[in-house]
């Protein structure tokens, strides 16, 4: 079956780059995800790209898809305190149900 | 603005009662879902429902079930609530024909005594 994988925990000094990185096994995937979860609170969508592109910008967020290695990742560039929470890879394919990677923890230390 | 809305953050009950989870999304999307997060396992899929009175299992469904009689509701339901059903639980919907983001609510943080 379909599979996601990513470390459990980043630490990072605040102003920093963060790269968290996850990696698939479903070659047929469209939509590659990050989600973020704040304390306490559910996921949100942070960003998305379709499995036909290599990188996304959007503002501090750098996604990098290198889809021969099955291979994610996302860089958030001058990382703050507030960047601090739980990142979740997820992917879909031919099923409209994403499958989540366990998350990753981002601690931000001043 | 998107909504999903969970009926409680913090419940706790008693081993053996009946425990009902509701959650309500207003964005009159189809597909409505049920995941349990628990540290270090991430998000598990409980249920998941594509229309009214349709569901399907997902990787865990065993001592869960759930409803949907109304295209806005999804309520999840522990028969006999065991300590082992302590956990986080996440509600999710997600449009048929927009993609596939889903929208979460806040979470239900059940603790079972």
């Amino acid at each position: 079956g379909e599979d996601v994988e990513q470390s459990l925990f980043l630490s990072v000094r605040e102003g920093d780059s963060s790269v968290i990185n996850c990696t698939y096994t479903d070659s047929s995937s469209t939509y590659l995800y990050w989600y973020k979860q704040e304390p306490g609170a559910g996921l949100q969508l942070l960003t998305y790209i379709f499995s036909n592109m290599d990188m996304k910008q959007d503002q501090r967020l750098t996604v990098l898809l290198n889809k021969k290695d099955k291979h994610l990742s996302l860089r958030i560039a001058d990382t703050q305190t507030g960047d601090s929470a739980i990142y979740f890879c997820a992917e879909g394919g031919g099923s409209y149900i994403p499958t989540f990677g366990r998350g990753t923890s981002l601690i931000v230390h001043p | 603005d998107v909504k999903v809305t969970q009926s409680s953050r913090y419940l706790v009950k008693r081993t053996g009662e009946k425990v009902f989870l509701e959650c309500v999304q207003d964005m009159d999307h189809e597909n409505m879902f049920w995941y349990r997060q628990d540290p270090g396992l991430g998000l598990r899929l409980i249920y998941f429902s594509y229309d009214v009175k349709m569901k399907e299992k997902g990787d865990i469904p065993e001592g869960y079930s759930v409803s949907r009689e109304k295209k806005e509701r999804f309520s999840l339901i522990l028969e006999s609530a065991s300590t082992n059903q302590t956990s986080m639980y996440l509600c999710a919907s997600l449009a048929g024909n927009r993609g596939y983001e889903q929208y979460f609510g806040p979470g239900t943080r059940l603790t079972v005594t």
